[in-house]
């Protein structure tokens, strides 16, 4: 059965210092999304991204984030200088189409932690 | 704007115990969907349901059963004579169409803790 993955499953970095967290979704979903966790808070959207542009994003998705698909396969978060409250799981996610009736199907996540 | 409400913050029962998890959700739409996932202390989501606006009849899959009220706007889960390897943090997801984009909505998670 196709999954969503990610890479890697746990990333520790340094304050300020940039990350990039990689997703491949589904071969054939159009619609890609990220979504953070802080621990012990509920699971909250970030962006989503489709056709090489972000089509909507959360408050939460500032500057400092940028999102993008570098080939064929691959869907990245960049975050350019993390700060200590980046620190957080970040799942990625796709679908099929935009629509709700299309399930997005979610990978087992990155968890960021920033020193 | 889209809401889903988990009151019930931490639960703890012994095993055996029939639990249930309530979820209680606002939305403007008309046809949304509605969803239940499974966090284990591993953290990844474990898709457990979706269920359509449309379809009011309740679920049972072994011993999970969820009972969806459009009237009352909530769409709660039952664990029936529950385990240890249940425990976990349980959150229920709404569904939001944007333009041209899709999210989901989560609530605040229930955290269930069952005791040998």
């Amino acid at each position: 059965e196709p999954e969503v993955t990610q890479t890697p499953s746990h990333q520790v970095t340094q304050m300020g210092q940039e990350v990039i967290l990689r997703c491949v979704p589904i071969s054939n979903h159009l619609y890609f999304y990220w979504y953070r966790q802080i621990l012990g808070q509920k699971v909250e959207f970030l962006v989503s991204f489709y056709n090489n542009e972000i089509s909507e994003k959360s408050e939460i998705f500032d500057d400092q984030f940028s999102v993008e698909r570098p080939d064929g396969s691959n869907f990245t978060l960049k975050i350019r200088s993390t700060k200590l409250e980046d620190s957080a799981m970040y799942f990625c996610a796709s679908s099929r189409t935009y629509l709700t009736s299309d399930e997005q199907f979610f990978g087992p996540g990155t968890r960021l932690t920033v020193l | 704007a889209q809401k889903v409400t988990q009151a019930q913050t931490e639960i703890s029962v012994v095993e055996k115990e029939d639990v249930t998890l309530d979820c209680v959700y606002e939305t403007r739409d008309t046809t949304y969907y509605l969803f239940w996932y499974k966090q284990p202390p591993s953290g990844e989501l474990v898709f457990l349901i979706r269920r359509n606006s449309f379809d009011e009849q309740n679920e049972i899959s072994g011993r999970y059963s969820w009972n969806f009220q459009k009237s009352t706007s909530s769409f709660n889960f039952t664990i029936t004579a529950s385990q240890v390897v249940d425990s976990a943090v349980y959150f229920c997801a709404l569904s939001e169409a944007l333009q041209g984009a899709q999210k989901l909505v989560f609530g605040q998670g229930t955290r269930l803790t069952i005791n040998p």
